[in-house]
C-alpha cells in the first residue's frame, strides 16, 4: 500500500526567504516520488522527480528535494522565494500502476 | 502543440444527465488516467488504462465509466450525474514504465452538477 502526507496545508513566506514544503510517504514498493505545482485555474506541472538515482533532486525554477529513506521524507525546498512561486504544490508517490497524490500545500509569498 | 487535450473546459449538468469528458494525447503514451480534484483532497484516481483495450479502477470509480479503444483517446463517461460529482477533472498520460508519476496533464474540465 502507498500513502503520502503533506504536513502543512498552508505555508506563508516572505519574498526572498527560504521555502520548505514537507512530505512524508509510505510505499510497499521502491517508490518513485514527484513534486507538482499548480497555479490558479491551471493544470499540474511537474517540478521534479526521484526515481532511485541521486537522493538530491534538482527541478525547475530553483526547486530541489531530498529523498531520505530513513525518514520516509521527500521535502521540497527553494533558497529564495519569488512572488511567482505562489501556488499549490503536490507531493506524489508511485509504485506499480498506482499513483497517489498528497492533499496539497498552498504556498503564499508576501512582498 | 503536443500534449494532453481535454474538452470541454467547463460544463454544467442537471442531476441525472449523462455526458462524456474527452481526453486525447498525441505523444503515443501507453498509460492514461483520470483524476478528480476537490478542495483539500488533492487528486484522486478515478480510472486508469495501461494500454488500448485495458482499463482498471482507481480510488473513486463509482458513477464513472471509461474505455480505451485507441492509444490516443481515453474518454470518461458520467452515467447519471450527481451533485457529488461536481469537481475539476484532469486527464493525464505518461510513457514511462515504472514511472507512472511523471505525467503530462491536461488543463482540466470544471464540472458543476446542479
Amino acid at each position: 500500500a502507498q500513502s503520502v502526507t503533506q504536513l502543512d496545508s498552508h505555508v506563508s513566506v516572505s519574498e526572498g526567504t527560504p521555502v520548505l514544503l514537507r512530505c512524508n510517504y509510505s510505499s510497499s514498493y521502491s517508490p518513485s516520488l514527484f513534486w507538482y505545482v499548480q497555479h490558479p485555474n491551471k493544470g499540474l506541472q511537474l517540478l521534479l522527480k526521484y526515481t532511485s538515482a541521486a537522493t538530491l533532486v534538482k527541478g525547475i525554477n530553483g526547486f530541489e528535494a531530498e529523498f531520505k529513506k530513513s525518514e520516509t521524507s521527500f521535502h521540497l525546498t527553494k533558497p529564495s522565494a519569488h512572488m511567482s512561486d505562489a501556488a499549490e504544490y503536490f507531493c506524489v508517490v508511485t509504485g506499480g500502476f498506482k499513483t497517489i497524490f498528497g492533499a496539497g500545500t498552498r504556498l503564499f509569498v508576501k512582498a | 502543440n503536443a500534449g494532453v487535450t481535454q474538452t470541454p473546459k467547463f460544463q454544467v449538468l442537471k442531476t441525472g444527465q449523462s455526458m462524456t469528458l474527452q481526453c486525447a494525447q498525441d505523444m503515443n503514451h501507453e498509460y492514461m488516467s483520470w483524476y478528480r480534484q476537490d478542495p483539500g483532497m488533492g487528486l484522486r484516481l478515478i480510472h486508469y488504462s495501461v494500454g488500448a483495450g485495458i482499463t482498471d479502477q482507481g480510488e473513486v470509480p463509482n458513477g464513472y465509466n471509461v474505455s480505451r479503444s485507441t492509444t490516443e483517446d481515453f474518454p470518461l463517461r458520467l452515467l447519471s450525474a450527481a451533485p457529488s460529482q461536481t469537481s475539476v477533472y484532469f486527464c493525464a498520460s505518461t510513457d514511462r514504465q515504472g514511472d507512472y508519476g511523471g505525467y503530462t496533464f491536461g488543463s482540466g474540465t470544471r464540472l458543476t452538477v446542479v
